[in-house]
């Protein structure tokens, strides 16, 4: 069964300082794994996705994130904070290609951005 | 190109009520998943559709949860009867075959 922890629910950055959200994953199978951030009362927007191929992934608004398999890790990162980063981000697993079949959700980190 | 479609986008009701919630996914979109969010947790997969077969409902509690995907396009979840435990956000996403996943704004249920 695949398993996602996401390090810290809550994570306060200040603006222009360099966001870091962790991931970890389990898989029996070779994962794949997603970034996807939630704003207030909305749904969840894609950000970025590793299949295979390149382990350094990049994403929209400027996220990036590396899959490590000897760490079990999926990190995401960005390298300067802006007050509208601040959402909801949820890492997440699956072990078909494109995430054909249903995703494996870590319980999100909440991403606060100080002024 | 329009995203997924979900209504309503609130509802409330009480404990034994039923209620439906609607998706219609991206045009062309042949997977469409219902999962269920619970607050401060990540979003849940209850069931999964390929056209209008169901892939994957193992973590549906089909005692009071069921749905149908009839024509391959649209779909409706229904709970009846609805617990406390039930409140939740109910995500829709659809996908193309082997492609990532496009989430809908979810309805949010409240059962009192």
């Amino acid at each position: 069964a695949q398993s996602v922890t996401q390090l810290g629910s809550h994570v306060s950055v200040s603006e222009g300082a360099l966001v870091l959200l962790r991931c970890n994953y389990s898989s029996s199978v070779p994962p794949y794994l997603f970034w996807y951030v939630q704003y207030p009362n909305q749904g969840l927007q894609l950000l970025l996705k590793y299949t295979t191929g390149a382990t350094l992934v990049k994403g929209i608004n400027g996220f990036e994130a590396e899959f490590k398999k000897s760490e079990t890790s999926f990190h995401l990162t960005k390298p300067s904070a802006h007050m509208s980063d601040a959402a909801e981000y949820f890492c997440a697993v699956s072990d078909s290609g494109g995430g054909a079949d249903g995703l494996t959700f870590g319980k999100g980190t909440h991403l606060i951005i100080q002024p | 190109e329009a995203g997924v479609a979900q209504s309503p986008r609130y509802k409330i009701i009480e404990k034994r009520q039923s209620v439906a919630f609607w998706c219609n996914p991206i045009s062309g979109h042949a997977t469409l998943y219902w999962y269920q969010q619970i607050l401060g947790q990540g979003p849940k997969l209850l069931i999964q559709f390929q056209n209008n077969g169901v892939v994957d409902d193992s973590q549906l509690p089909k005692d009071r949860f069921s749905a149908e995907r009839l024509k391959g396009v649209d779909s409706t979840l229904k709970i009846q009867p609805a617990k406390l435990e039930d409140s939740a956000v109910y995500l829709c996403a659809s996908s193309l075959a082997g492609q990532a996943q496009y989430f809908g704004p979810g309805t949010r249920l409240l059962v009192l």
